[in-house]
């Protein structure tokens, strides 16, 4: 069975601090790791995954396998940051998702 | 307007009846999902559809029933079998070749009020 864990449901930090959501995952196999985010009044989207190796929004997530984590990471973090995010693994073909429960980042100015 | 369309936002239903929740995309993707979102439990998958005429059971696919009878179309009907109807439902779609994998679009959502 795969899972996915975010410890934290929420999370506040000041503008410009450093910013990191935690991941954990558990899979027998090769997963594929996904950060989503959900902001006010708009649509569940991707963010990131771990395959592209890219920053978007200047985020990064590091897959870790030893440590079975996928945090995701920003070094100064900015108001329009405040959303959900959910991170999400895919152990199979196909595209179906198993979401964390998701952390609440609040960007405090 | 390319999307997926998710209707009605807003449904409040009585014990004892089923109600159908209607997910739309004019996206040409061959993938549909419908998700429950809870506070604090994230998505959970209740089914999902890879092509026409076919559809697989996700984890929580008790009290729920789904069609796919066209490739734009995967109505959600929640039964009175249901024993916690109360959320909030999310439907997605998805490329299965040629896409980003593991990128599902969603609607906005419905939410479901059981009285």
């Amino acid at each position: 069975a795969q899972r996915v864990t975010q410890p934290e449901k929420l999370l506040s930090v000041f503008k410009g601090a450093p910013v990191e959501l935690k991941c954990n995952y558990s899979y027998s196999g090769s997963p594929e790791l996904f950060w989503y985010v959900q902001y006010s009044r708009q649509r569940l989207q991707l963010l990131l995954r771990h395959i592209s190796r890219e920053s978007i929004k200047g985020f990064t997530a590091d897959l870790n396998k030893g440590e079975t984590s996928f945090h995701l990471k920003k070094p100064f973090a900015q108001e329009e940051d405040s959303a959900m995010y959910y991170c999400a693994l895919s152990g199979n073909a196909g595209n179906m998702l198993t979401f964390g429960g998701g952390t609440r980042l609040m960007v405090k100015p | 307007d390319g999307g997926i369309t998710q209707s009605p936002k807003y449904l409040f239903r009585k014990e004892g009846q089923n109600v159908t929740l209607s997910c739309e995309q004019n996206l040409n993707h061959d993938a549909m999902y419908w998700y429950r979102q809870d506070p604090g439990q994230g998505l959970r998958l209740i089914y999902y559809s890879q092509i026409v005429n076919d559809f697989q059971k996700g984890d929580i696919a008790e009290g729920y029933s789904v069609s796919r009878e066209k490739k734009e179309s995967f109505p959600l009907t929640v039964t009175s079998a249901q024993k916690n109807p109360t959320a909030f439902y999310l439907c997605a779609s998805s490329r299965l070749a040629g896409g980003i994998t593991g990128e599902l679009f969603f609607g906005e959502g419905s939410r479901l009020t059981v009285l």
